[in-house]
């Protein structure tokens, strides 16, 4: 099972400021990697995937990066709609998830 | 527009059995694979199951192996997971999920989540 590990637990930002999220998995799964972004009551919502690819409708705030054990997802400037619990999920060999990073202000 | 709801959930005694349903909408539901994905209260999400588009393959997450079943009826476009011998640990939201293209794919839409309770 490929294992995947998110830090920190929880990222304290202000409005307007530059998130940076990591995400790293326990082997190499090229660019197999999905972020989402998920907030109180609601389902996950899909962010980037392919490790750098924004799905549709996403601002251009947010972007994915990294191949192989090491990713990134950064959001450029932080809006108050943006503070949520964000997951990294690896599909290169069956389906996992990070434990998450809660973003809050 | 693409929308995926879930149905079936509830309050459950331990050993007992529940079927979920996932009504699929706005797209060639027998075109995609699915899968279930499931959060307990409080907690990160957790990979359930996985289905192909015709059916042809399953995989399941080591929790629930032996006692949950996926399946479709692309005739209906709908998903469905039967759980039995359901313990403490399966209390959690349950979400389908349709992947964006290939089998082996992230996650595009989800459903709103239908809630089983085991208790």
């Amino acid at each position: 099972e490929i294992l995947m590990t998110q830090s920190p637990d929880t990222l304290s930002v202000s409005p307007g400021e530059r998130a940076t999220l990591s995400c790293r998995a326990s082997q190499s799964i090229t660019s197999n990697l999905a972020w989402y972004q998920q907030k109180p009551g609601q389902p996950p919502r899909l962010l980037i995937y392919a490790a750098s690819t924004r799905a549709a409708g996403v601002p251009a705030r947010f972007s994915g990066s990294g191949s192989g054990t090491e990713f990134t997802l950064t959001i450029s400037s932080l809006q108050s709609e943006d503070f949520a619990v964000y997951y990294c999920q690896q599909y290169h060999n069956w389906w996992t998830f990070g434990q998450g990073t809660r973003v809050q202000i | 527009q693409v929308q995926l709801v879930e149905s079936g959930g509830g309050v459950v005694q331990p050993g007992g059995s529940l079927r979920l349903s996932c009504a699929a909408s706005g797209f060639t539901f027998s075109s995609y694979s699915m899968h279930w994905v499931r959060q307990a209260p409080g907690k990160g999400l957790e990979w359930v199951a996985f289905i192909r588009s015709d059916a042809s393959n399953e995989y399941y997450s080591d929790s629930v192996k032996g006692r949950f079943t996926i399946s479709r009826d692309n005739s209906k476009n709908t998903l469905y997971l039967q759980m039995n011998r359901l313990g403490d640990e399966d209390t959690a939201v349950y979400y389908c999920a349709k992947v964006v293209r290939y089998s082996y794919d992230a996650f595009d839409v989800w459903g709103q989540g239908t809630t089983v309770t085991v208790s």
